[in-house]
């Protein structure tokens, strides 16, 4: 157990629907990573929340959006949803500086339908 | 901006042989930490062996080692005495050393050990 809680594990929803993805960091980790892993994919970079503040974005569409709260958890929201979108969305968290790696939650399976 | 290249999309090893999988990356900064990540069927990423760029020392986690060659940005993983387990995608990966920055994964390579 990675100490990275994802929720829901698997999702099943009709496109141009909404739907919304949680993440819940390992105790006193300041950064959370969300990845989107296609089939038979590598891992896309999306977007990395620090302490509450974006602090880099990647591929990530303008149909999708994302958020860090006060109490670190993080919400990555999917909006208008196409095929396409369908995916393993991991998130990561990762405390600041020091001896660091990247802790991954077991990712939310999203199928679009 | 950092790259990580993994040159090898597929690989097969016979059980109880070594096998090499290479990483190639491409940083400005001096001070980082190099991961490879293992994805079994499950799907789940899991750690297999980090490396600080720091130390000269090549990490060992069991039958997993690391071969670090800093001037050459190579960061290459060697699994031995193979078992069926390990079959997966195996994910090399780089982060800075402040951790701010994001976790830069290569493309993978799917490792099938074979019986």
């Amino acid at each position: 157990d990675s100490g990275v809680t994802q929720t829901p594990k698997h999702l099943i929803t009709a496109t141009g629907q909404r739907v919304t993805l949680r993440c819940s960091p390992r105790s006193g980790d300041l950064s959370v990573y969300w990845y989107q892993q296609s089939l038979d994919q590598g891992l896309q970079f999306l977007i990395q929340y620090y302490n509450g503040e974006e602090r880099a974005k990647g591929n990530i569409l303008e149909r999708f959006s994302a958020q860090q709260f006060p109490d670190l958890h993080s919400e990555l929201n999917l909006s208008s949803l196409e095929l396409g979108d369908s995916a393993l969305y991991f998130c990561a968290s990762s405390p600041q500086g020091g001896l660091t790696e990247a802790f991954f939650g077991q990712g939310t399976r999203l199928t679009v339908v | 901006a950092q790259t990580v290249t993994q040159s090898q999309p597929e690989m097969s090893v016979q059980e109880a042989e070594t096998v090499t999988l290479s990483c190639t990356y491409d940083t400005s900064e001096s001070n980082y930490y190099l991961f490879w990540y293992k994805q079994p069927p499950s799907r789940q990423m899991i750690l297999v062996i980090r490396q600080e760029a720091y130390k000269q020392q090549n990490a060992t986690e069991n039958r997993f080692s690391v071969n670090f060659q800093k001037a050459a940005k190579s960061f290459s993983l060697k699994i031995s005495d193979s078992q069926l387990g390990d079959t997966a995608m195996y994910f090399c990966a780089f982060m800075t050393f402040s951790g701010n920055t994001p976790l830069v994964f290569g493309k993978g390579t799917r490792l099938s050990v074979i019986a």
